[in-house]
């Protein structure tokens, strides 16, 4: 049973666009939600990541909006670029554990 | 990837051979971690180690096994490999267990088990 959904699968977006990647998680004891990014052939990179006590955290084009109520949370990135074509994962993070969504292949077309 | 490697970085073995995989780091950080990244699944942790001899399962534990006699050092060990554990490999380190949290990604390990 997966604790970490994420929706879409797959996404594809013309440059300038706005991406957007959620992620619903169901275990409450979470109180660490990152955000990684993969390029083919490399491992996970952290992108960004918010803590459930804050709604929205901003990072250059990057930005997280979490609603705990919902137990929800997404990845928008502004402005994309051909160069943001990668998988993103999200992910929700305990002391010791890390549940990662299935990720969301982005393609930014030029 | 900075600090952090992995050998071997791709590896075929047949069905039944015990199987070995390295993660080295120059990091000095306490929290070490193995992760399996199938398709559709994202990443789903093996085992995680608190510190020298100290380990403890994951998500998807069953058929592997670590050790970590050296803070630098973690070894992932699939006793008898099967099929189903054909899949990428990612050792990550993390400073802490607690604030912070953010964990480094080693390059990965295509394993093919045939």
């Amino acid at each position: 049973q997966q604790q970490v959904k994420q929706s879409p699968q797959s996404l594809i977006v013309q440059k300038g666009g706005i991406s957007i990647i959620n992620c619903a998680y169901e275990n409450t004891a979470f109180d660490y939600f990152p955000w990684y990014q993969q390029f083919p052939g490399k491992g996970p990179a952290l992108l960004i990541a918010i803590r459930p006590d804050v709604s929205e955290k901003k990072e250059g084009r990057f930005t997280i909006s979490f609603n705990k109520s919902a137990k929800q949370f997404s990845l928008h990135i502004m402005d994309s670029q051909p160069g943001d074509s990668a998988t993103y994962f999200c992910a929700a993070s305990t002391r010791n554990d890390m549940r990662f969504g299935a990720g969301t292949r982005l393609t930014v077309k030029p | 990837d900075a600090g952090i490697t992995q050998s071997p970085r791709h590896k075929v073995t047949e069905t039944g051979t015990p199987v070995t995989l390295r993660c080295h780091q120059t990091e000095n950080h306490r929290y070490m971690y193995w992760y399996r990244q199938d398709p559709g699944h994202g990443l789903r942790l093996i085992h995680y180690s608190y510190g020298v001899k100290d380990t403890d399962k994951g998500e998807v534990s069953d058929g592997y096994s670590v050790s970590r006699s050296k803070t630098e050092d973690f070894l992932l060990t699939l006793e008898s490999a099967t099929s189903s554990q054909t899949s990428v490999y990612f050792c990550a380190t993390a400073t802490s267990g607690g604030a912070g949290r953010e964990q480094y990604f080693g390059p990965g390990t295509r394993l093919t088990v045939t």
